[in-house]
């Protein structure tokens, strides 16, 4: 069964430190993987989005990292502000059923001051 | 500015009601897609189009109804057989099916 598991489900940090969320998936096969960003209340943004060759990718504070062979993905942030309190999406998009797109239940970030 | 507009933000209904939400898009995409958002789980697909005049049911369309007869506009009705219509309903677009999805702002229905 093709799915997508996000741990922790929420996490709590101080406000300049860092944090990796993490995505495990086993849609298969597979042909790529993005990472979404969602404030309360509004629709998600995309953040980054990874093929099977790519190893890692930036987008300012936000590093994404892909482990096609174990099929793991991590999204770091780095020097985290209040502004990245947010629900971070992981979506994986399979070949197999006209490239479905296979949805996460996100990660809740809390930044404190 | 190029977007998504979903309308309203806020929608309160009795039982037994249909209620309608609007989606507009101009970002001239041709996909568009109705997802329903609950507490824990993740976006569930309710409906897509991939061409004007075209739709097709996703993994949660009973109780649901879609129409597509211009490009720009994707409205979703919520009918009185939807069990559980209580949620936060997001319309995506993308340039082409399974492209990058770009969400409007969502609408969350509350059934009084």
């Amino acid at each position: 069964k093709n799915q997508v598991e996000q741990s922790p489900q929420s996490l709590i940090i101080l406000e300049g430190k860092n944090c990796t969320l993490q995505c495990n998936y086993t849609v298969s096969p597979f042909s790529n993987l993005r990472w979404y960003k969602q404030d309360t209340g509004r629709g998600p943004v995309s953040l980054t989005i990874m093929t099977f060759s790519e190893n890692t990718k930036s987008n300012g504070r936000y590093t994404a990292t892909l482990d096609a062979d174990t099929k793991q993905s991590s999204l770091h942030i780095t020097a985290s502000q209040l502004s990245d309190s947010a629900s971070y999406i992981c979506v994986v998009t399979g070949r197999d059923t006209g490239n479905q797109f296979y949805f996460g239940t996100g990660t809740s970030l809390t930044v404190i001051p | 500015d190029g977007g998504i507009t979903q309308s309203p933000k806020y929608l309160f209904r009795k039982e037994g009601q249909n209620v309608t939400l609007s989606c507009e898009q101009n970002l001239n995409h041709d996909a568009m897609y109705w997802y329903r958002q609950d507490p824990g789980q993740g976006l569930r697909l309710i409906y897509y189009s991939q061409i004007v005049n075209d739709f097709q049911k996703g993994d949660i369309a009973e109780g649901y109804s879609v129409s597509r007869e211009k490009k720009e506009s994707f409205p979703l009705t919520v009918t009185s057989a939807q069990k559980n219509p209580t949620a936060f309903y997001l319309c995506a677009s993308s340039i082409v099916w399974a492209g990058e999805l770009f969400f409007g702002e969502g609408s969350r229905l509350t059934v009084l």
